[in-house]
């Protein structure tokens, strides 16, 4: 069973510029969430998404987005990028994640470095 | 909200040595707590899991029990190995849908 799928791994971009990042969960996982990862903030929470419904979403700026397709695939998307936005961004999937301890999967990572 | 706290490290073990990482919580109802890890350059494996009190999550070695009395999910192993050298994180969820993270505990065990 192939697991969390993450594209691309490794990119660079631009100040201003905007990015989209994108996540294949396992197949018949139907809840996505997406988690910044930085050396000084940790893991943080982005948002969450079921049947292409938004269920819960971190505290950061509208300029950080994200949208569910009708197949569970999920994209993320942070316009005018700041150097800031360097980290490491990490998909994962489960089949639901209404606190009932589901096992959560997590994709290697999208290695994102803003210059 | 939501909170968790674990050790600092970065830890330092030789071979066979015993380890400890503390990790309590603070959460609204009850939570699902997590360990995982992360190796050099990958995302987070799920090290073991336990939903409700008492509950032991073990794996490869690793074992943890949620003690509700003293909201910790301390994780342990008799034995390292110089594999198990990674960044282990403690994690807890509740009805939001969301996993809070610890800072992260760096391990690094040495032959």
């Amino acid at each position: 069973k192939a697991g969390v799928t993450q594209t691309p791994r490794y990119l660079i971009k631009t100040r201003g510029q905007q990015v989209t990042l994108s996540c294949s969960p396992i197949s018949g996982h139907r809840s996505v969430s997406w988690y910044q990862q930085t050396p000084g903030q940790g893991l943080q929470f982005l948002f969450e998404y079921f049947s292409e419904t938004q269920r819960n979403k971190g505290n950061f700026p509208g300029r950080f987005s994200g949208r569910q397709f009708s197949n569970s695939r999920s994209e993320m998307n942070v316009s005018t990028l700041e150097l800031g936005d360097s980290a490491l961004y990490l998909c994962a999937s489960s089949t639901d994640t209404i606190g009932s301890g589901n096992t959560i999967y997590f994709g290697e990572g999208s290695w994102l470095t803003v210059v | 909200g939501n909170s968790v706290t674990q050790m600092e490290g970065p830890v330092t073990l030789s071979e066979e040595a015993f380890l400890t990482i503390n990790c309590t919580y603070t959460a609204t109802g009850y939570p699902s707590l997590f360990w995982y890890v992360q190796y050099p350059g990958e995302g987070l494996q799920l090290l073991l899991k336990a939903t409700k009190a008492d509950d032991k999550g073990s794996n490869k070695g690793f074992e943890a029990t949620y003690r509700k009395e003293t909201t910790s999910f301390h994780l342990e192993k008799g034995s390292v190995q110089v594999s198990d050298s990674a960044v282990y994180f403690c994690a807890l969820m509740t009805n939001d849908y969301k996993l809070s993270f610890g800072a992260g505990t760096t391990v690094t065990v040495r032959a």
